[in-house]
């Protein structure tokens, strides 16, 4: 089955610096790659996603590379800013089983005025 | 639009109790649905899935139940609750797209 690791486990940065969480998968038939941000006690929410025949997409301040050959996927936060605290986990799976994500073990980001 | 509720919103209770969760979603037909749990600073585990009424796959296997008796309701059961049951529960829902999470449970087993 699908393993996904993700790093670091957590993060501080300094308001308006940028922010990377990587994450690797090993299951090659994956080709859907979600991100999601939990902030304190709620659920988690889709913030972007990305598909295996894509190799980077962008919404606003975030961002999503994708490596196939390599099997890793990473995200990018650019500005940030005190509300990007949150924790962020990465997923995959095959698209055709949209919903059974296997989940990385997540990323505290901290960010600081 | 698509809501999905989820309650109750925490819930405490006894080692050897039952339980159950209700998750119902509105404004589609014939989601597939979900329950993952999540441990104290832990990541996201399916637990179970459900692709119809009355179809469900169990992805771990606990001490744990689902049912799905109508197309947009999905109740996770337990006869006796371990302490190790401790958790955030949450029913997700999804059709051809992206899988998207109800507000969940506390659930303390005490």
């Amino acid at each position: 089955g699908e393993n996904v690791e993700q790093h670091p486990s957590t993060l501080s940065v300094q308001e308006g610096d940028s922010a990377v969480i990587k994450c690797t998968y090993s299951d090659s038939a994956s080709n859907y790659f979600p991100w999601y941000k939990q902030e304190l006690g709620k659920r988690p929410q889709l913030i972007i996603d990305i598909r295996s025949n894509v190799g980077e997409k962008k919404d606003q301040r975030i961002a999503v590379t994708l490596n196939k050959t390599a099997k890793h996927f990473s995200l990018h936060i650019t500005e940030t800013q005190p509300e990007d605290s949150a924790v962020y986990f990465c997923a995959a799976v095959e698209e055709e089983s949209w919903g059974k994500l296997q989940f990385g073990a997540g990323t505290q980001v901290v960010v600081t005025p | 639009s698509q809501t999905i509720h989820q309650w109750p919103a925490t819930l405490v209770q006894p080692v050897g109790s039952p339980l159950s969760l209700e998750c119902t979603v509105e404004g589609t037909s014939n989601p597939n649905l979900y329950w993952y749990r999540q441990a104290a600073g832990r990541g996201l585990q399916l637990l179970f899935y459900s692709v119809g009424i009355g179809q469900i796959s169990s992805e771990v296997p606990q001490n744990l139940s689902a049912s799905r008796p109508q197309d947009r309701q999905f109740i996770l059961s337990s006869k006796k609750l371990l302490l190790s049951d401790s958790g955030f529960y949450l029913c997700a829902w999804s059709l051809t797209g992206p899988l998207h999470f109800g507000n969940g449970t506390r659930l303390t087993v005490t």
